[in-house]
């Protein structure tokens, strides 16, 4: 079945560690897309892709990097956690840039760091 | 900016319409989307619209554009307790050197029975 696929579902993670969240898609799509969610704040772009091989900043990108070695890839670093990293996790992908089409979202990965 | 605005919290009846708004303040927005999040999973597209379209009709869906207040609503017709989720609003600039695909804060919908 064509999607998105997350992993981990969930972690705990001590501060200062590092932690990679992986992000798969099956469908060719060129733009890729990580946000973290938390009560009031809605979702927020992390880091984003419009094709592989670049990758763009979004609003929220300190602390986090991201690549794009291939189409179907674009896993999420926490180089060291902090507590303040602790969120839902939502990797998206959409078909182009061009902002006509409709963007898939991930189960999420619920991170906590302690 | 890339700031999009929405209220928080909306409550209403069963068989009731609900109305659930959303400011935007980058006029180079090319579409608009209105996403559903039910609890513990992820988003999934409701609809949208292009920024040259004044409204868009779907089911009991229907989308309003106000491109010059930069205000865009979505209102649900005979809502019913399925729709009880959360709904954010999205911006996508579509321009070519940016992809962003920009959420509000998303809007909770409680219906009550």
């Amino acid at each position: 079945i064509a999607g998105i696929t997350q992993a981990p579902t969930s972690q705990i993670l001590a501060a200062g560690r590092r932690m990679t969240l992986r992000c798969t898609q099956d469908m060719r799509h060129n733009a890729m897309y990580w946000y973290r969610q938390d009560l009031g704040l809605g979702l927020r772009l992390i880091h984003y892709s419009n094709t592989a091989g670049t990758t763009g900043k979004g609003e929220v990108p300190d602390g986090y990097s991201v690549s794009r070695a291939n189409t179907d890839d674009f896993p999420l670093t926490l180089a060291s956690a902090v507590p303040s990293q602790t969120s839902v996790y939502f990797c998206a992908s959409r078909d182009g840039t061009g902002g006509n089409t409709e963007a898939f979202f991930g189960q999420g990965t619920r991170l906590t760091v302690v | 900016g890339e700031d999009v605005e929405q209220s928080l919290f909306l409550s209403v009846r069963e068989g009731d319409s609900s109305v659930i708004n959303c400011t935007y303040t980058d006029s180079s927005s090319t579409y608009l989307y209105w996403y559903k999040q039910e609890p513990g999973a992820g988003l999934q597209l409701l609809t949208y619209i292009f920024s040259n379209m004044d409204m868009k009709q779907d089911q009991r869906l229907t989308v309003l554009l106000n491109k010059k207040d930069k205000h865009l609503s979505l209102r649900i017709a005979d809502t019913q307790t399925g729709d009880s989720a959360i709904y954010f609003c999205a911006e996508s600039k579509g321009s070519s050197n940016t992809g962003k695909l920009i959420f509000g804060q998303g809007t909770t919908l409680q219906v009550k029975p």
